[in-house]
């Protein structure tokens, strides 16, 4: 069972768009839901992260929203940029000792100068 | 503060071939991870390790890779006999709960195809 699903697959947007992407998560014991981005050749990195007692949290051009009753939340990139293009994966864990992610399947991004 | 080195950073093997990864964490992180990540899709867990003991394997083919973390430090990942389907990238991860909480640390990862 796919705990984390994450769409779409992939991503055009124009410079200066915003880029929407969307996470849908089953196990409602999860509490840390972080965005990483990936680019060609590197190992992901946290990009923003948020826990679910609170609906929205917004670092520069990027803003996840939370829907905790709906097990979603998304990540908004405003003011696309080409150097923004890469890969985006949510992911899922519960605040214990085990730490223990679940990634979505990815999505990526192209944004068009 | 140094990352995740990972070595090497690409291998090509024959299938039926052994080959193995090796992962040293940031200095101070008791939690380190191996993932499979195949392309176009995200990281699938395949082993997790608190200090050198294994918390999680329950996705490791044990009938072919192993993994191990002496002295709850670097750890290395071993794949043998090696199948196509095994081509993929691998990436080693860290984590420290006490020193930055949930964030997991990712090398550059190895590439590996099987031929």
């Amino acid at each position: 069972q796919q705990q984390v699903k994450q769409s779409p697959q992939s991503l055009i947007v124009q410079k200066g768009g915003i880029s929407i992407i969307n996470c849908a998560y089953e196990n409602t014991a999860f509490d840390y839901f972080p965005w990483y981005q990936q680019f060609p050749g590197k190992g992901p990195a946290l990009l923003i992260a948020i826990r679910p007692d609170v609906s929205e949290k917004k670092e520069g051009r990027f803003t996840i929203s939370f829907n905790k009753s709906a097990k979603q939340f998304s990540l908004h990139i405003m003011d696309s940029q080409p150097g923004d293009s890469a890969t985006y994966f949510c992911a899922a864990s519960k605040r214990d000792n085990f730490n223990k992610f679940y990634f979505g399947s990815g999505t990526k991004l192209n944004v068009k100068p | 503060e140094a990352g995740v080195a990972q070595s090497p950073r690409y291998k090509i093997i024959e299938k039926r071939q052994s080959v193995a990864f090796w992962c040293n964490p940031i200095s101070g992180h008791a939690t380190l991870y191996w993932y499979q990540q195949i392309l176009g899709q995200g990281p699938k867990l395949l082993i997790q390790f608190q200090n050198n003991g294994v918390v999680d394997d329950s996705q490791l083919p044990k009938d072919r890779f192993s993994a191990e973390r002496l002295k709850g430090v670097d750890s290395t990942l071993k794949i043998q006999p090696a199948k196509l389907e095994d081509s993929a990238v691998y990436l080693c991860a860290s984590s420290s709960l006490v020193i930055r909480g949930h964030e997991q640390f990712f090398g550059p990862g190895t590439r590996l195809t099987v031929l």
